[in-house]
């Protein structure tokens, strides 16, 4: 099992481009999760998606859009980057057993790292 | 706003020495979690403790939780080289802290 993957691995935009990050898990979790990570600063979510066909916001979820493309699927988009969404971005995964988003273990991917200049 | 917060920031030990970081939250909870991360890479699961635990073992690690005071504590026992990474604490609602950076030399 490759876990949760992520792609890609690293990317540079200019300011006003768009682009999708995309993540997949191969465990068969209900819940899905994106987070950012600053540096020197914890990971604070962005957006998740609680089971197939919902998403809802997270802590920081302006700037951003998501979609549940199936089961295994996660994307989110960037539509218009700016440099204050330079950070890294990991997409996480969780069988959340117990019917709720949260509470459970999660699986990280290796990350994202965008710089927007 | 994080709401789990560990301490110290960092924290630098001898090989075999024990590592304590703490984690401090504001609101109740249903559990509470601990990650490791090296650096630059994902995050990794390493404990997860029950609001009615008090304590959790794991190989070399050992959870404490004091739902009274709002605090964890993570003990790494015998600390070796590849401890080295930064560890957070994350309530149920997957608000994390800034992390221990923990180094251990060899």
């Amino acid at each position: 099992n490759a876990g949760v993957t992520q792609t890609p691995k690293f990317q540079v935009l200019k300011t006003g481009q768009s682009m999708t990050l995309q993540c997949a898990q191969d465990m068969n979790h209900n819940s899905m999760y994106w987070y950012r990570q600053d540096p020197g600063m914890g990971l604070r979510l962005i957006y998740y998606s609680a089971s197939e066909g919902t998403t809802d916001k997270g802590e920081v979820p302006n700037g951003y859009n998501v979609s549940r493309l199936n089961k295994r699927e996660f994307s989110l988009r960037l539509e218009s980057a700016a440099p204050s969404q330079t950070s890294v971005y990991f997409c996480a995964s969780s069988e959340a057993l117990r019917g709720g988003a949260f509470g459970e273990t999660q699986y990280f991917g290796p990350g994202t790292r965008l710089l927007v200049l | 706003s994080q709401q789990g917060e560990e301490d110290p920031q960092a924290l630098s030990i001898q090989e075999g020495e024990n590592a304590t970081m703490n984690c401090s939250y504001k609101t109740s909870i249903n559990n509470l979690q601990w990650y490791r991360q090296n650096s630059g890479r994902g995050l990794v699961h390493l404990i997860l403790i029950r609001s009615n635990e008090r304590e959790k073992h794991s190989g070399r690690l050992r959870v404490t939780l004091d739902t009274s005071k709002k605090s964890s504590s993570l003990l790494i026992t015998a600390s070796r080289a590849a401890d080295t990474a930064s560890y957070f604490c994350a309530t149920n609602d997957m608000r994390f802290g800034a992390g221990t950076r923990l180094t251990v030399k060899p």
